[in-house]
């Protein structure tokens, strides 16, 4: 199967501060990405998309970038506050492939205040 | 807002018995997909249907599990019988499918525990 990786299983930042979870993905050929807000007891919320042909996308808050060379996606979450803690993962589509979504294992957000 | 709708949140079984989860994918949404969740790890696919054809049930423990989408509309998976192994959070999802990318929506998940 396919493979999307976290680099850090964990990330403690204090409120206020800004946060970077970053994430590798294994397949050249994938053509949108998804990061996802997992809160306890919940399902994935969505957080902010990017499309294959961009290199960078902001929302309110966060921004995501996207290094093809590299294979590797991140998440810049702004002014990170207390509700911002999650678990959050990074999905990958192959649009070719029957609209396949594949996921890391996550990254825990744990902002402090 | 439309919205995945699972059904049950919360399940507790015995090892053997019979369960089932049901979802209603969001309006027009051509693909459903039934993922599972173990606690702290991401969701691993267990089946995907276009409409009500299975296009990927590879991972789909198929000794014990189940899917399907008859209208291609709602889904219902079913585990029988049931181990203590499959402790897990079911989760459904719904996109836009027929060659369109477009967002994952997921439903809030149904939580199985197997005693």
């Amino acid at each position: 199967g396919e493979s999307v990786g976290l680099h850090l299983p964990t990330l403690s930042v204090q409120e206020g501060d800004n946060s970077i979870i970053n994430c590798a993905y294994s397949n050249s050929a994938s053509d949108y990405f998804i990061w996802y807000k997992q809160e306890s007891g919940k399902g994935p919320q969505f957080i902010i998309d990017i499309r294959s042909n961009m290199d960078k996308r902001q929302g309110q808050r966060v921004t995501v970038l996207l290094n093809k060379t590299v294979k590797h996606l991140s998440l810049q979450i702004a002014a990170t506050q207390p509700g911002d803690s999650a678990v959050y993962f990074c999905a990958e589509n192959i649009l070719y492939n029957f609209n396949k979504f594949y996921f890391g294992s996550g990254t825990k957000l744990n902002v402090k205040p | 807002e439309a919205e995945v709708a699972q059904s049950p949140r919360y399940k507790i079984t015995e090892k053997s018995q019979a369960v089932a989860f049901w979802c209603d994918p969001i309006s027009g949404h051509a693909t459903l997909y039934w993922y599972r969740q173990i606690l702290g790890q991401g969701p691993e696919l267990l089946v995907q249907f276009q409409d009500e054809s299975v296009v990927d049930d590879s991972q789909l423990p198929k000794d014990r599990f189940s899917a399907e989408r008859l209208k291609g509309v709602d889904s219902t998976l079913k585990i029988q019988p049931a181990e203590l192994g499959d402790s897990a959070m079911y989760l459904c999802a719904s996109s836009l499918g027929r060659g369109m990318t477009g967002e994952l929506f997921f439903g809030e998940g149904s939580r199985l525990t197997v005693l």
